[in-house]
């Protein structure tokens, strides 16, 4: 079974640049999530998608952050302008239902430098 | 803010078994205790989760206090591809829809030696 897909695996940009990073969940699975996680920290969510409609975005950014999930599979996150402290590694995560009861598969994620 | 406190650091033998405790005092009735793993450079790994009873599976047991206020995760024969950061999170919500989540502290960083 193929995992969650990530792409770029590495992003440098300058901030006040822009940059969006694409997931590709496992096959079936309806629920998305997009994690920020700051050099030694645990990953902190940013969004989740059941399908394509969202569900808690209580932690995103919303100035600068946005998310959007098309025909409820991929998805992709962006970030304009990017600032110093938006330098993270960004998560996707799957699950077939909500958090609640099941497991969630993680990508390797997107290591962003804003400089 | 993570409802669960673990010890920043552990070391363990190779062959030997790992116990990471974890602290969640204020844990509600109806939440979930779970367990990911963070190998360096890689997305987290689920490993177990649990509410009341002790749980097991292919990779772990989870033993959770009669009080619930305090769980220990176990690797009984940890190896070297074990040495990871293990994250104890509590599942905050409490409907039965999609408000629930997991809200992540800093986990603890082990090491298995040889």
């Amino acid at each position: 079974e193929a995992g969650v897909a990530q792409s770029p695996r590495y992003k440098i940009i300058e901030k006040r640049q822009s940059v969006a990073f694409w997931c590709n969940p496992i096959s079936g699975h309806a629920t998305l999530y997009w994690y920020q996680q700051i050099l030694g920290q645990g990953p902190k969510l940013l969004i989740q998608f059941q399908n394509n409609g969202v569900v808690d975005d209580s932690q995103l950014p919303k100035d600068r952050f946005s998310a959007e999930r098309l025909k409820g599979v991929d998805s992709t996150l962006k970030i304009q302008p990017a600032k110093l402290e938006d330098s993270a590694v960004y998560l996707c995560a799957s699950s077939t239902r909500g958090v609640g009861n099941t497991e969630a598969f993680f990508g390797q994620g997107t290591r962003l430098t804003v400089v | 803010d993570a409802k669960t406190t673990q010890p920043t650091s552990m070391d363990c033998a190779e062959g030997r078994a790992a116990n990471l405790p974890c602290n969640h005092s204020t844990i509600s009735g109806n939440e979930y205790v779970y367990w990911y793993r963070q190998i360096h450079s890689q997305g987290p790994q689920y490993i177990i989760h649990g509410l009341k009873n002790n749980e097991t599976n292919e990779m772990a047991s989870l033993i959770i206090t009669e009080d619930r206020k305090s769980s220990t995760l176990i690797l009984p024969h940890a190896t070297l591809r074990d040495t990871a950061v293990y994250y104890c999170i509590v599942r905050v919500g409490f409907n039965a829809g999609n408000n629930r989540k997991l809200i992540w502290g800093l986990g603890t960083s082990l090491a298995v030696n040889p």
